[in-house]
């Protein structure tokens, strides 16, 4: 069965630095998604895209983070300046379609770790 | 923010019993929801889904029920297998968003 495939598994950051997470969507879906959850916390959502452009976002979306498509089959995730609330596990999710009877699948995650 | 609640965080079933989980949910207008599953250090999976336009929904062993009066929904899973043992998250899809309740961990008893 096909997967949505997250690299790294595990990422250990300095705070204030840059890191780019990395997604490679299931090939024939259409929609990409990303969300967080902070350890004991609920998944959250950050954002979707479709069409190579930003669908929703959500408040925890702020200007640091970014998502870009850029060749067609990843989907990267980049968190500009990092501070330490920013530790969490980052899933990427992909869907066919947009809702009713498209269900997202999900990667196994990156744990982010900010130091 | 409580618009999708799961008030049990485990629940413990014997093997071969059957499951039941629990959700509730705060707006009427929410329309398509669903279970995930997820085992440690994977991502969720997805189980089963229900549109608000139906009661029930049957995938196996899983059942998932819709009280839309209630805004309540619920997954049965019978019967309970040792491999059925992961964290069960309900979630509501909202404007290409899924919007999560905290999770019950299931454990399936020998």
């Amino acid at each position: 069965e096909p997967e949505v495939t997250q690299t790294p598994s595990h990422q250990v950051t300095q705070m204030g630095q840059e890191v780019i997470l990395r997604c490679v969507p299931i090939s024939n879906h259409l929609y990409f998604y990303w969300y967080r959850q902070i350890l004991g916390q609920k998944v959250e959502f950050l954002v979707s895209f479709y069409n190579n452009e930003i669908s929703e976002k959500s408040e925890i979306f702020d200007d640091q983070f970014s998502v870009e498509r850029p060749d067609g089959s990843n989907f990267t995730l980049k968190i500009r300046s990092t501070k330490l609330e920013d530790s969490a596990m980052y899933f990427c999710a992909s869907s066919e379609g947009g809702r009713v009877s498209q269900p997202q699948h999900f990667g196994d995650g990156t744990r982010l770790s900010i130091l | 923010d409580q618009q999708v609640k799961q008030n049990s965080p485990s629940l413990s079933v014997q093997e071969g019993r059957i499951s039941i989980l629990n959700c509730d949910y705060t707006n009427s207008m929410f329309d398509y929801f669903l279970w995930y599953k997820k085992y440690p250090a994977e991502g969720p999976t997805f189980l089963i889904s229900i549109s608000s336009i139906k009661d029930k929904n049957e995938d196996g062993r899983f059942t998932v029920f819709l009280n839309k009066s209630a805004k309540h929904l619920s997954l049965h899973i019978v019967p309970s297998q040792p491999g059925d043992s992961a964290v069960y998250f309900c979630a509501v899809d909202s404007n290409y968003q899924l919007i999560w309740g905290a999770g019950t961990k299931l454990i399936i008893k020998p």
